[in-house]
């Protein structure tokens, strides 16, 4: 079973950041949490992934509470390409499987 | 990021027959790599791990007999889905990593319909 929930859609206007939230309360203590998009009939894109700190990249950034039972995925600035299923994942630490959620389905408004 | 490649991007198919998709790591070599499926408006399901030059390791519930994956190399997978049935048609997805890595590299997908 998957080991996130997500909300299952949410919208945002364009130009806005998108906040999309997770909840991964028994995550372990070395297990990652990995953040895809999957758009429309394609394979998922990598989008970014941490452990415990915050990260950054030219796509979005990481926010992870300091008890890692949640996380929080932020694209700074919308536009009508982000729209998207999110997934948010925690990476079996052993085999490395990545067991998908239901994801949030991002829909961003002109 | 690395590239991962499937082939055929979509297939069509009688009832009955087999068909191969394959899966390649294009710069990087990949010593796992995992087989999804996904039906319409649903979420990715886990098929099979396969490790290079091992047995792939199945998920509960897929058949291992209808569903023959071979990792031959380090660049390579393939899915073969056997006797297929109208039922087999789905988005068929792989996923690699790449050497001793943490991040997981997706292919573009496959759309199998069995007719």
């Amino acid at each position: 079973d998957a080991k996130t929930t997500q909300p299952p859609s949410m919208d945002c206007a364009e130009g806005r950041a998108a906040n999309l939230p997770c909840n991964h309360s028994t995550i372990s203590g070395n297990e990652y949490v990995y953040w895809y998009r999957q758009i429309h009939s394609q394979g998922p894109q990598y989008i970014i992934h941490g452990l415990k700190n915050n990260e950054t990249n030219e796509m979005a950034s990481l926010i992870i509470t300091e008890d890692r039972k949640s996380s929080t995925l932020i694209l700074p600035h919308a536009t009508l390409r982000d729209t998207a299923v999110y997934y948010c994942i925690v990476r079996d630490s052993g085999t490395y499987k990545y067991i998908f959620g239901t994801g949030t389905r991002l829909k961003v408004l002109a | 990021g690395a590239v991962v490649s499937q082939h055929p991007s979509w297939v069509i198919c009688k009832s009955g027959t087999s068909v191969k998709i394959e899966c390649r790591s294009l710069d990087f070599q990949a010593t796992t790599m995992f087989w999804y499926r996904q039906f319409p408006k649903q979420s990715l399901m886990l098929m099979a791990t396969s490790n290079e030059g091992s047995k792939a390791t199945y998920e509960q519930g897929v058949e291992k007999d209808k569903f023959l994956i071979n990792h031959a190399s380090l660049t390579l997978s393939t899915l073969t889905v056997t006797s297929a049935h109208p039922e087999d048609s789905s988005f068929y997805i792989c996923s690699a990593r790449e050497g001793a890595g943490n991040t997981i590299y997706f292919g573009e997908g496959s759309w199998l319909t069995v007719v």
